[in-house]
C-alpha cells in the first residue's frame, strides 16, 4: 500500500521561527511536491523535485525553501515563518514521468502565532 | 491568476440522484486534467483523468466530460452515495509547466441519505 507520510498533523510555530515540515514516501517515487491548501484559493504548488537535489520553484515559492539530500525524504522549510504561512500543507510524491496521479499525505497544519 | 476555476463553492445532492461538478480553465495549453477527492483529515486521493485528445472518460459511477471550445470540464457521478460526500479538486496540466498540477478552489459536495 503506497504511503506518503508526513511528520506532524498539527504545530503552533511563533512568528519568525524556522520552521521544518518533513514528508517522507515508500514508493521509491522520483517526484515530490510541496502544496498549499487554504479556502477559496485550493491547492499551490510551493516547490516540486525531480530527483535527489533537484528542486523547481513552484507558483508561490515566496518565504520557503526546500531540502532534498535523499530520495525518499523531501523537506520544506519556512526561514522565518509569518502570519500569513499559517495553512494547511500537503506534500505528495508520483513516479518519474508520471506527474498525474500525485499521491498525497494526510497533510500538516502550521499555524504560526 | 486562477487559471483553474470552480465556481461553486458547494453542491448538495440527494442520494441516488447525479452530482455534477463544473471546472473551467483558461489556458489553452492544459492538455491533461484530473480530479481529486478530499476527505477531511486526509490527503486528495485521485479519483479521474481525461487526456484534451478524449471528450469524455468512464469508471465505474464516474464520469467526467471535456469541452475543450468552452475550456470547461465536468464530473458526474451517478449514482451519488453519502460515502461521495467530500471536497472535490479538478486539476489541469500542460504546455511549459508540464510536471506541475494547477488546482482549482474545490467544491465540497453533501449528499444527502
Amino acid at each position: 500500500d503506497v504511503k506518503v507520510t508526513q511528520s506532524s498533523r498539527y504545530l503552533v510555530k511563533r512568528t519568525g521561527e524556522k520552521v521544518f515540515l518533513e514528508c517522507v514516501q515508500d514508493m521509491d517515487h522520483e517526484n515530490m511536491f510541496w502544496y498549499r491548501q487554504d479556502p477559496g484559493l485550493g491547492l499551490r504548488l510551493i516547490y516540486f523535485s525531480y530527483d535527489v537535489k533537484m528542486k523547481e520553484k513552484g507558483d508561490i515559492p515566496e518565504g520557503y525553501s526546500v531540502s532534498r539530500e535523499k530520495k525518499e525524504r523531501f523537506s520544506l522549510i519556512l526561514e522565518s515563518a509569518s502570519t500569513n504561512q499559517t495553512s494547511m500543507y500537503l506534500c505528495a510524491s508520483s513516479p518519474r514521468g508520471n506527474y498525474n496521479e500525485q499521491f498525497f499525505g494526510p497533510g500538516t497544519r502550521l499555524t504560526v502565532l | 491568476d486562477q487559471q483553474v476555476k470552480q465556481n461553486s463553492p458547494s453542491l448538495s445532492v440527494q442520494e441516488g440522484r447525479i452530482s455534477i461538478l463544473n471546472c473551467d480553465y483558461t489556458n489553452s495549453m492544459f492538455d491533461y486534467f484530473l480530479w481529486y477527492k478530499k476527505y477531511p483529515a486526509e490527503g486528495p486521493t485521485f479519483l479521474i483523468s481525461i487526456s484534451s485528445i478524449k471528450d469524455k472518460n468512464e469508471d465505474g459511477r464516474f464520469t467526467v466530460f471535456l469541452n475543450k471550445s468552452a475550456k470547461h470540464l465536468s464530473l458526474h457521478i451517478v449514482p451519488s452515495q453519502p460515502g461521495d460526500s467530500a471536497v472535490y479538486f479538478c486539476a489541469a496540466m500542460g504546455g511549459t509547466s508540464y510536471g506541475k498540477l494547477t488546482f482549482g478552489q474545490g467544491t465540497i459536495l453533501t449528499v444527502h441519505p
